[in-house]
């Protein structure tokens, strides 16, 4: 099946520092790709939808500003936590849909850590 | 408000026997629902899906049901293997946009060999 690839799996972050965190479908273009947020024993929250080549749409309650959102290629978005707080560790997710129609099947990274310190 | 809930946060079951997740939604406008098993530390793999216009998906030993007048769903694993032991999360879109996905809080499965 396809394959995306999230990259850093986990990473541990001061206070007040940027963290990037990059999504790569591997084996198909993906002009859509998702990202989530999981807290502890919560579902998994739609954070934004990445769209190649124009603005992210985010979702109500996610500040555009703190979590910047680029998909430069058909291939690869990415995920910039700016200025991290505690508050900011979590579970990030991205995915990506391959193809075109609504086939519902969505193709999930592995996922990254983040620890705030 | 969580649109997709799964209340029950944890099942165990013996190996061989069926195991059976429930899902409930609140939006009557959701129309394609989907089954995610998720490890720990690994992103979610799709399962299995299911459209509203049927109510009942098979696929090997998984299966489906659309409840569509109880907004209800559920997954039957039958036989349960130790294999499936994981976190299911099922997850719901709307015809007026595909694209976003609304998931339940998951149930943790834990087959017993």
């Amino acid at each position: 099946g396809a394959v995306v690839s999230q990259h850093p799996s986990w990473v541990i972050c001061k206070s007040g520092t940027s963290v990037k965190i990059e999504c790569r479908s591997l084996d198909f273009q993906a002009t859509t790709m998702f990202w989530y947020r999981q807290f502890p024993k919560q579902s998994l929250m739609l954070m934004a939808t990445s769209n190649e080549g124009s603005k992210a749409t985010y979702e109500q309650g996610v500040e555009k500003d703190k979590f910047l959102i680029n998909h430069a290629s058909l291939t690869l978005s990415t995920l910039t936590v700016t200025s991290a707080h505690p508050e900011d560790s979590s579970f990030y997710i991205c995915s990506a849909r391959a193809g075109q129609a609504n086939t519902g099947e969505l193709f999930f990274g592995e996922g990254s850590r983040l620890t705030v310190l | 408000d969580q649109q997709v809930k799964q209340n029950s946060p944890s099942l165990s079951v013996q190996e061989g026997r069926i195991s059976i997740l429930n899902c409930d939604y609140t939006n009557s406008m959701f129309d394609y629902f989907l089954w995610y098993k998720k490890y720990p530390a690994e992103g979610p793999t799709f399962l299995i899906s299911i459209s509203s216009i049927k109510d009942k998906n098979e696929d090997g030993r998984f299966t489906v049901f659309l409840n569509k007048s109880a907004k209800h769903l559920s997954l039957h694993i039958v036989p349960s293997q130790p294999g499936d032991s994981a976190v299911y999360f099922c997850a719901a879109s709307a015809f007026y946009n595909f694209n976003k996905f609304y998931f339940g809080s998951g149930t943790k499965l834990n087959v017993k060999p």
